[in-house]
Formats: structure tokens, sequence, C-alpha cells
């Protein structure tokens, strides 16, 4: 079964607007990270944040973690059109797997 | 600098028939797996191989078979092909770090392949 799911299934916002979202997984995890796929590609690493880590920094990418509550969220500031993607979260665990929630699909208009 | 490799990128089969999905990688990877990726599924792992000759099951490993002889490469066999084997399937490769490491994956461009 999958570990992690995203919140909401799909967002629609203007160019310009912040884009909130969220994850949600069941077990205790090593690190988590979020990927993003453009349409028909494979998927690219954005960020990652360790278990012991509350909230992290990459441009204009914001993730927390709230382990207590398995949960994380992934802020994108200031949205983009080329931005329009499918985000995805991974959760490692004890072993080297990595699973995969079944995304979020942003739609950024211009 | 290639990266993650996947061959071939389009493949329509019958059922039944069998078809071996390549994947290479120049990043000298110690981890190496295969996804699928089904509309309203996200991505499954099928295997993963943490070295050469070293190959476990994912979540959906049934009806698919790997191997690891080098580190490079990480083929993916469809035994016997079905329907429901219809999908976009993605190898990726990492580092790894040890237990408490990152793991952050490079993916190849996927391979679509439908059977009929």
């Amino acid at each position: 079964s999958q570990q992690g799911e995203e919140d909401p299934q799909a967002l629609s916002i203007q160019e310009g607007e912040n884009a909130t979202m969220n994850c949600s997984y069941k077990t205790s995890i090593n690190n988590l990270q979020w990927y993003r796929q453009n349409s028909g590609r494979g998927l690219v690493h954005l960020i990652l944040i360790r278990s012991n880590e509350r909230e992290k920094h990459s441009g204009r990418l914001r993730v927390t973690l709230d382990t207590s509550k398995k949960s994380s969220s992934l802020l994108i500031t200031a949205s983009r059109a080329a931005d329009t993607a499918s985000y995805f979260c991974a959760t490692r665990g004890s072993n080297y797997k990595l699973t995969f929630g079944k995304g979020t699909l942003l739609t950024v208009n211009p | 600098n290639a990266g993650v490799t996947q061959t071939p990128k389009f493949q329509v089969l019958k059922t039944g028939q069998s078809m071996t999905l390549q994947c290479a990688q120049d990043m000298n990877h110690e981890y190496m797996s295969w996804y699928r990726q089904d509309p309203g599924m996200g991505l499954r792992l099928i295997h993963y191989s943490v070295g050469a000759g070293i190959t476990d099951q994912g979540e959906v490993p049934n009806g698919y078979n790997v191997s690891r002889s080098t580190t490079e490469d990480f083929p993916l066999r469809l035994l016997s092909a079905a329907p429901s084997q219809t999908s976009v399937y993605f190898c990726a490769s990492s580092y790894i770090e040890g237990t408490g490491g990152a793991n952050v994956l490079t993916f190849g461009a996927g391979s679509r392949l439908t059977v009929l």
C-alpha cells in the first residue's frame, strides 16, 4: 500500500498566488521528499526534509514536516505558469525504498 | 552525462508476449528501482536493487522479473504480458547514504507500454 497521500488531488490558481499542497503518511519515516512531474516527463527532485527537521526553504519552495501528525506541506510562493505540473511526496523509512503518493495536479493560470 | 537512460520509449505488445525494458545509469549509483505509473494511482514500486547481485520486491512485483549483474544496468522483464501491465514505467537511481541518508532519486524519461 502507498505510504503518502497528497491533498488536494487537484489545485487551480492564478499566476502570482501561493500554492499549498499537503502530504500525510502512515508509518515512521527517515526523510520526506517532494518531486515534480511535468506532463509526459520523468519526476524531478525538488526538496528533502529529514525527520528531525521542521521546516526547509529552497527558492520559492517552503516545506514543513510535523512528525507527530505524520504530515508535510509544500508551499510554492508567487506561482508561475511554468509551475504547472504534478507534485508528489515520497517517504523513506528504515530501508532504502522510496514510497510515493498519488500526487497533486497544480494548474497555474496566466 | 546521460543520467538514467530508458529504452524503448514506446512499446506495443500482444497478450502473452515477453519483453525487457532496459535501464542504464552512468552516475555509479548503488540503488536502482522500477516504478509503474497509472492514472489515479501515483507511482508504485515494482522491484529495487541496492547493488550488483542484490534485488528485492516492491509493492507490485507479480509478473515482473529483474536482475542486477552490473552497477550500471537494471533491466525489467515482463514474462508474459497482460493488459493490466499497460502503464508508464520509470527507472530511478540514487546513491545510498546509509540508513539515515537521503536517497534522492534521479528518474529516467519513462517507457510507455501498451499490452493489447
